[in-house]
């Protein structure tokens, strides 16, 4: 079956600009959560989505948001980019992200590079 | 606070050789799952290995096994026989359980290379 699609897989955008990255989790998936990874932070946990709702938020502000659709299938935005957004946001899909499925398939991730 | 600590920021390894990658945790957590992924250059990261807290036997899968000691919350990685293919950045990383959320927090990693 297919596996997490991330798109686009390159992007570049000029600060102050704004973004929208696409996930499309494995088809049956209903959890969806971001990541930020950057040489200097590592991996860090932006929110997750189930069901349409945010479930869960890490520690990033209000510029960063997300939702999910019907078809689970996720969107985060980035409004106001700042040069220190330049990182790869990786997502990853579960079935339900509960104790019966807790392995998440990660996609390849978008690289967003801030000019 | 839960934190993961990798201390080995590169490793490398020969051929066929055995290494182990460390992984220590911090939390205040009884219940828990932890894991191992690798992050080739083709970014995607996959589930190498996983462990649930509860259970005291250590997981392996083929040529990973993990070596979990909860009481000194430590969780390291063997990779036996490594290959080539092997070379990668490794993640460890840590879920709190039970839980109705999909929050993994990882460490720094660590970049391993295999020597041919």
């Amino acid at each position: 079956k297919a596996g997490v699609t991330q798109t686009p897989r390159y992007l570049i955008k000029t600060r102050g600009q704004q973004v929208t990255l696409s996930c499309s989790p494995i088809s049956g998936h209903r959890s969806v959560s971001w990541y930020q990874q950057t040489p200097g932070q590592g991996l860090q946990f932006l929110f997750e989505y189930f069901s349409e709702t945010q479930r869960n938020k890490g520690n990033f502000p209000g510029r960063f948001s997300g939702r999910q659709f019907s078809n689970s299938r996720s969107e985060m935005n980035v409004s106001t980019l700042e040069l220190g957004d330049s990182a790869l946001y990786l997502c990853a899909s579960s079935l339900d992200g509960t104790e019966l499925n807790y392995g998440y398939t990660f996609g390849s991730g978008t690289r967003l590079t801030v000019v | 606070a839960q934190t993961v600590t990798q201390s080995q920021p590169e490793m490398s390894v020969q051929e066929a050789e055995t290494v182990t990658l460390s992984c220590t945790y911090d939390t205040s957590e009884s219940d828990y799952y932890l894991f191992w992924y690798k992050q080739p250059p083709s970014r995607q990261m996959i589930l190498v290995i996983r462990q649930e807290a509860y259970k005291q036997q250590n997981a392996t899968e083929n040529r990973f096994s993990v070596n979990f000691q909860k009481a000194a919350k430590s969780f390291s990685l063997k990779i036996s026989d490594s290959q080539l293919g092997d070379a990668a950045m490794y993640f460890c990383a840590y879920r709190i359980l039970p839980s109705n959320t999909g929050k993994l927090i990882f460490g720094q990693g660590t970049t391993l290379q295999v020597k041919p």
